[in-house]
């Protein structure tokens, strides 16, 4: 399988506990974003990367939110001190770098968060 | 800011219908995309639209990208079981927004 994959898929924790999710994109795929998707709405940009480099971060990003792509691969992102609020499904998208009008993203599976 | 407005919100259809549902915005935007998102999935992409007026068919679903720049509209022939879903529109201009998305449930 050679689309996008997010690791865990479901992730339970209690409030104030630390979770980090995984992505990796689709290889050849030097972008990558973090939505998180509520029940009932579309997804929400959270940040992306061109290669190991985070261009945007919205403002949904709070400090408790830090993500990385370290070597312009893989990604991962971190929710410390997790709060009920943060329940929600946490996707991942690549795509390739087609120049401005071609930012075609495909989406991982997502990352079912509970917070208890 | 940037807002996408999807409608219906819902719809129930009898399976061997046609469907039709739009997405507005008060923004320009320099791409549209379909998404289709079953349970528990990710959106999936359906189909890209990248210029004003251009229609574009894959099988039985046509879009088509608004002359303004702000709106697009998704069309499915001939509805089956499996088209069932949440359809996603999002536009693009400096990032992806989202719309709220169609639900789309298909009696058989």
């Amino acid at each position: 399988d050679t689309g996008v994959s997010q690791d865990p898929r479901h992730k339970i924790t209690k409030r104030g506990q630390n979770v980090t999710f995984r992505c990796d994109p689709i290889s050849e795929h030097n972008r990558l974003y973090w939505y998180r998707q509520t029940l009932g709405q579309g997804p929400e940009f959270l940040t992306y990367f061109q290669n190991e480099a985070q261009l945007e971060k919205s403002r949904l990003l709070s400090d408790r939110f830090s993500a990385e792509r370290p070597k312009g691969s893989f990604s991962t992102l971190e929710i410390q001190r997790t709060e009920q609020g943060d329940s929600a499904m946490y996707l991942c998208a690549s795509s390739l770098d087609g120049g401005f009008f071609s930012d075609t993203q495909y989406f991982g599976p997502g990352t079912r968060l509970t917070v208890l | 800011g940037q807002q996408l407005n999807q409608s219906p919100q819902s719809m129930f259809i009898q399976e061997g219908e046609d469907v039709s549902m739009n997405c507005t915005s008060s923004s320009i935007f320099n791409t549209w995309l379909w998404y289709k998102q079953e349970p528990g999935e990710g959106p999936v992409l359906l189909i890209a639209l990248y210029k004003a007026g251009e229609l574009t068919s894959n099988g039985r679903l046509t879009a088509q990208f608004g002359i303004t720049r702000k709106d697009s509209f998704l069309n499915i022939s001939a509805s089956i079981p499996s088209d069932v879903g949440i359809y996603f529109c999002a536009g693009l201009y400096d990032k992806v927004i989202f719309g709220p998305g169609t639900s789309l449930s298909v009696i058989p």
